[in-house]
């Protein structure tokens, strides 16, 4: 059973510090993860894709991911109360060719002004 | 780019009625397309994949009969919700995706049956 695990939350953070948000998965032959964004009653929206192993900026995002830990992580910097939503963690299915995603469960994150 | 389109966004209709959702890729060409379901506070859960001119695949548990689904060309599926019930009642969510890895949602839309 190919799994994707996220601390669920909530996860609280005042205004202009860095939110941590952190996953975990099974399939160690997956090569291809995703950061989704959903806010409550909203369709998911991508915000983030790593392939490679390191770092990866955009804007006030980073997604980091570890191959040999099975670990992928995004940090965003300067949170703002517009970032509070549930952030979901997704991996690419190793073999085949249909792309199927596995998601995580999502951590809820909200941003104190 | 990579805009997905849904459509209704909305629907209520009785137990026992169909439904048919559409979902368009509107700026791409979508060789595979998803269909997802989201119950309130829970996770996504797929419920098949469908590729252009072929059957969809269906996951575990979701029975193929009551949720039709046709790919009929590069830029829509449909999904159809036979014989409705209240437990039918949900978000459902498309995704589109264009042989890259990364999957683009459409805004979903929100079943309710009476």
């Amino acid at each position: 059973q190919k799994e994707v695990e996220q601390n669920s939350g909530p996860l609280s953070v005042p205004e202009g510090a860095i939110a941590s948000l952190n996953c975990t998965y099974s399939d160690r032959g997956s090569q291809s993860f995703f950061w989704y964004r959903q806010y409550s009653g909203k369709s998911p929206e991508l915000i983030m894709s790593i392939y490679s192993n390191g770092d990866k900026e955009d804007g006030r995002f980073t997604a980091q991911l570890n191959k040999a830990s099975q670990y992928v992580s995004l940090l965003i910097r300067d949170s703002q109360p517009s970032d509070s939503a549930t952030y979901l963690c997704a991996a690419r299915n190793s073999g085949g060719s249909n792309y199927k995603l596995t998601f995580g469960k999502g951590t809820l994150l909200t941003v104190n002004p | 780019g990579a805009v997905v389109s849904q459509h209704p966004s909305w629907v209520i209709c009785k137990s026992g009625t169909s439904v048919k959702i559409e979902c368009r890729s509107l700026d791409f060409q979508a060789t595979t397309m998803f269909w997802y379901r989201q119950f309130p506070k829970q996770s996504l859960m797929l419920m098949a994949t469908s590729n252009e001119g072929s059957k969809a695949t269906y996951e575990q548990g979701v029975e193929k009969d009551k949720f039709l689904i046709n790919h009929a060309s590069l830029t829509l599926s449909t999904l159809t919700v036979t014989s409705a019930h209240p437990e039918d009642s949900s978000f459902y969510i498309c995704s589109a995706t264009d042989r890259g890895d990364e999957q683009y949602f459409g805004p979903g839309t929100r079943l309710t049956v009476t």
